[in-house]
């Protein structure tokens, strides 16, 4: 069976840092490229960033909210996406799911949350 | 950046209603579009791809339209099931971006 299982969120103070993980089964995961999503409460959802498969070199790509601040990075040894997020934020609150990057987004996670602390 | 709209932000039917949900593109987006449901407290599901091509596994009463800059998704006759928040997104270039979502409920 195909599946994505985030895992790593909790709560955390503004300025304060914490990294997610995504583990992915079922699949050849070093073939695809993989997308971070997070959807605040009760909004829609929002793109935070993408990382390519090693045949396009592991490059990345970033919203502009995230850029700079969050860093997506992946190891194929162990199926696993990341999403290490630094300088975090009230606005950053959020359900945040791995997707597989194929045809859209074809496969999803069941999400981890983030909560501002404060 | 491309901007996504999507209409009506919300829809109310009922069982057995053909269903059209309407979503634009701030620029042309050839016909890389896809559709996702999302029901409370659930992950997105993946519907559609490249604006017409169906995911495997899901009915066939859904099915989408459109390129360039308008694209629709329709549910040919909706079942119980199929209320639930629908999103598209564009595939066209970075950043990806999501329209806000049409909720479908009950009439």
């Amino acid at each position: 069976e195909v599946q994505l299982v985030e895992s790593g969120g909790g709560l955390v103070q503004p300025g304060g840092s914490l990294r997610l993980s995504c583990a992915a089964s079922g699949f050849s995961f070093s073939d695809y490229y993989m997308d971070w999503v997070r959807q605040a409460p009760a909004k829609g959802l929002e793109w935070v960033g993408r990382i390519r498969n090693k045949a396009n070199s592991y490059t990345t790509e970033y919203s502009a909210s995230v850029k700079g601040i969050f860093t997506i990075s992946r190891d194929d040894s162990k199926n696993s996406l990341y999403l290490q997020m630094n300088s975090l934020k009230s606005e950053d609150t959020a359900v945040y799911f791995c997707a597989r990057g194929h045809f859209g987004m074809d496969v999803w996670g069941q999400g981890t949350t983030v909560i501002d602390s404060s | 950046d491309i901007q996504m709209t999507q209409s009506p932000s919300t829809l109310s039917a009922s069982v057995g209603d053909r269903v059209t949900i309407t979503c634009r593109a701030s620029q042309s987006i050839s016909g890389k579009l896809a559709w996702y449901q999302q029901k409370p407290g659930k992950a997105p599901k993946s519907l559609i791809y490249m604006a017409s091509a169906l995911q495997s596994g899901v009915p066939t009463r859904f099915s989408g339209s459109g390129s360039g800059t308008e694209f629709t998704l329709t549910i040919s006759s909706l079942q119980p099931d199929d209320f639930a928040t629908y999103y598209c997104q564009h595939d066209y270039g970075y950043p990806l971006t999501f329209g806000p979502g049409t909720k479908v409920d009950f009439k």
